[in-house]
């Protein structure tokens, strides 16, 4: 059961602009969300997290907009880098202590 | 500090044969998840930890089975392995929950 997804597997920007990285979710009972970035042979790494209580959350150049109504988060990339190039995985849980993770959307960030 | 270490990094195994996979935290962490990491299905929950108790379980069957000891280490096992059962399993540590997961850089376990 996909409670968590990421429906583009890909996205490829031009340094310098914007990313958008999308995800929804389908369990209501989730109420902390998070964003992990992963390089190739390391695990992932924690990058941002909001929980339901708000709707934005900025570090750095990284903002990730929570939409309760909608069930859908993303993550917003500021300028972008090409060291921003990797698998980004949206995730999510409630009260019960266990995290769901999406597919993961490849970003490739174009010098 | 040292982060959370996974061994072997490297596993390759036949059909119908067991592996076990460990996992050490973060020195303080008590809470230790397992997921597997699969082409196109991300991060897939296995089983999370808590001071030697499981305290939750995803959606694997029964073959997938874990446990964790008195100083937090965890151990995976997977048995009589199916070609299927290919992928990146990786493990993370908490102190408590969810919060500030770190993962470890996993384990690849090819099964021929």
């Amino acid at each position: 059961d996909q409670q968590v997804k990421q429906n583009s597997p890909s996205l490829s920007v031009q340094e310098g602009r914007i990313s958008i990285l999308n995800c929804d979710y389908t369990n209501s009972m989730f109420d902390y969300f998070l964003w992990y970035k992963k390089y190739p042979a390391e695990g992932p790494t924690f990058l941002i997290s909001i929980s339901s209580i708000k709707d934005k959350n900025e570090d750095g150049r990284f903002t990730v907009f929570l939409n309760k109504s909608a069930k859908h988060l993303s993550l917003h990339i500021v300028p972008s880098q090409p060291g921003d190039s990797a698998v980004y995985f949206c995730a999510a849980s409630g009260n019960n202590n266990d995290m769901r993770f999406g597919a993961g959307t490849r970003l490739t960030v174009k010098p | 500090k040292a982060g959370v270490t996974q061994t072997p990094r490297y596993l390759i195994k036949t059909r119908g044969q067991q592996v076990t996979l460990s996992c050490s935290p973060i020195s303080g962490h008590r809470s230790v998840s397992w997921y597997q990491q699969t082409p196109g299905q991300g991060l897939q929950f296995l089983f999370e930890y808590f001071s030697e108790t499981q305290r939750n379980k995803g959606n694997f069957p029964g073959r997938f089975s874990g446990r964790q000891f008195s100083n937090s280490r965890s151990e995976m096992n997977v048995s009589t392995l199916e070609l299927g059962d290919s992928a990146l399993y990786l493990c993370a540590s908490s102190l408590q929950g969810f919060e500030g997961y770190t993962f470890g850089s996993g384990t690849r376990l090819t099964v021929v």
